[in-house]
């Protein structure tokens, strides 16, 4: 199976401030990658994907790259605010829509 | 309108006892999906449904059991429950095809005391 490690598994940033969390997977056939958010005590939530043909995706303030060679893809929040704060999941799918969690990233945004 | 609901939210039980946790999805998805969420926040995939055929099974106890009577149900019991098995679990369901994210239901917190 796929091997999604997730880092860091906590981060703390100041307000205005940007917040990058990094995922690595060990199969070179996965090809869909999305980022969820959970924030206390509700369910997970897509706030962003990128497929393999693509090397980065922006939303706003959040953005995603991908690096294929290197099996790594990172999400970028800029400009946090009080709000970002929450557990962020990365994501890793092969074909067949099998679903592979990254162990979670919790952001705190100090005001 | 929930696209993905389950109940209950919260079951709070005795150990060795058998419960059930239901889930439904409006969303006309072909897939549905269970997930344990332990106290650490990591989200395990227990099971997948595709048209009421499993087709995932990671390693979890025969004490869980999906049961699907249509392909917007996907429920779960599990007998026996132990202290181990209290977390967060999370129904969610998806098409089925690359590229499309899933849709998580609101969680039920399992407490076995």
């Amino acid at each position: 199976g796929e091997n999604v490690e997730q880092h860091p598994s906590t981060l703390s940033v100041q307000e205005g401030d940007s917040a990058v969390i990094k995922c690595t997977y060990s199969d070179s056939a996965s090809n869909y990658f999305p980022w969820y958010k959970q924030e206390l005590g509700k369910r997970p939530q897509l706030i962003i994907d990128i497929r393999s043909n693509v090397g980065e995706k922006k939303d706003q303030r959040i953005a995603v790259t991908l690096n294929k060679t290197a099996k790594h893809f990172s999400l970028h929040i800029t400009e946090t605010q009080p709000e970002d704060s929450a557990v962020y999941f990365c994501a890793v799918v092969h074909t067949g829509n099998q679903f592979y969690f990254g162990t979670g990233t919790s952001l705190t945004v100090i005001p | 309108d929930t696209a993905v609901s389950q109940t209950p939210k919260y079951l709070v039980t005795q150990m060795g006892n058998d419960k059930s946790i239901k889930c439904e999805q409006n969303l006309g998805h072909d897939t549905m999906y269970w997930y344990k969420q332990d106290s650490k926040k990591f989200l395990k995939i227990m099971f997948s449904y595709n048209n009421k055929e499993l087709i995932i099974n990671e390693t979890v106890p025969n004490r869980f059991s999906p049961k699907s009577p249509d392909k917007a149900h996907l429920n779960l019991h599990i007998n026996s429950l132990e202290l181990g098995d209290s977390a967060v679990y999370f129904c969610a369901s998806g098409t089925g095809g690359l590229g499309d994210g899933y849709t998580f239901g609101s969680g039920t917190r399992l407490t076995v005391v």
